[in-house]
């Protein structure tokens, strides 16, 4: 079965401060994805990538940075976390061609 | 504006019924995905119709496409309680790997 899991769970964080989360999948997926979800906006792209090495901007990516250093494990970070970054994140790995993602339980970020 | 947006924004049905939620969308598409999220778990995937098909079943739920009018239904016969969900429909836009996700349907059922 499809397994995507995420850490931290929970993470309180300060203005001003880096945040790293992080996303490892056991899928042998190339693609993988970061997402936000705030109330009345559903699901929102960050970052993508198609594989080991390739990081690619989604639909809002100002103010995060992405990772993928290998086919397994793909990072998010927030280098000078805001309020405005408080939210609920979700990673994801896909095969090609708009096929299925499957997500991880999400991690949920609170900064102060 | 959002590239897929499902309707109504809520809905609430009692066990048993069956219920309908449906999806616009704006650009021509490869493929068109339904997904559910219960509370505090992430997304995951319903069905998924690509732009070649008109109907996909999957147990109780049944999803149409509609590429003349860009919509989407899914259907849900026999609803039970952990049918509770938001339920999202996301499309791709034609060669690219990004999926769009809509605010969702917020379903409810109730006893």
């Amino acid at each position: 079965e499809a397994a995507v899991t995420q850490s931290p769970r929970n993470k309180v964080a300060v203005t001003g401060g880096k945040v790293t989360l992080s996303c490892n999948q056991t899928n042998n997926h190339n693609n993988m994805y970061w997402y936000r979800q705030d109330t009345g906006h559903g699901l929102r792209l960050i970052h993508y990538s198609y594989g080991a090495g390739s990081t690619e901007k989604g639909d809002i990516p100002d103010g995060y940075k992405a990772s993928r250093p290998s086919q397994e494990n793909f990072s998010l970070i927030l280098e000078l976390a805001t309020p405005s970054q408080t939210s609920v994140y979700f990673c994801a790995s896909g095969g090609v061609n708009q096929d299925t993602q499957y997500f991880g339980p999400g991690t949920r970020l609170l900064v102060l | 504006s959002q590239l897929a947006e499902e309707n109504p924004w809520a809905l609430s049905v009692h066990e048993g019924e069956s219920v309908t939620v449906n999806c616009s969308y704006k650009t021509s598409i490869t493929a068109l995905q339904w997904y559910r999220q219960k509370s505090g778990e992430g997304p995951a995937q319903l069905i998924l119709i690509r732009s070649n098909e008109r109907e996909k079943r999957n147990g109780r739920l049944r999803a149409t496409l509609d590429t003349s009018s860009q919509s989407s239904s899914l259907s849900i016969t026999a609803t039970r309680c952990e049918d509770t969900a938001v339920y999202f429909c996301a499309t791709d836009a034609h060669g690219n790997e990004k999926i769009t996700f809509g605010a969702g349907t917020k379903l409810t059922i109730k006893p």
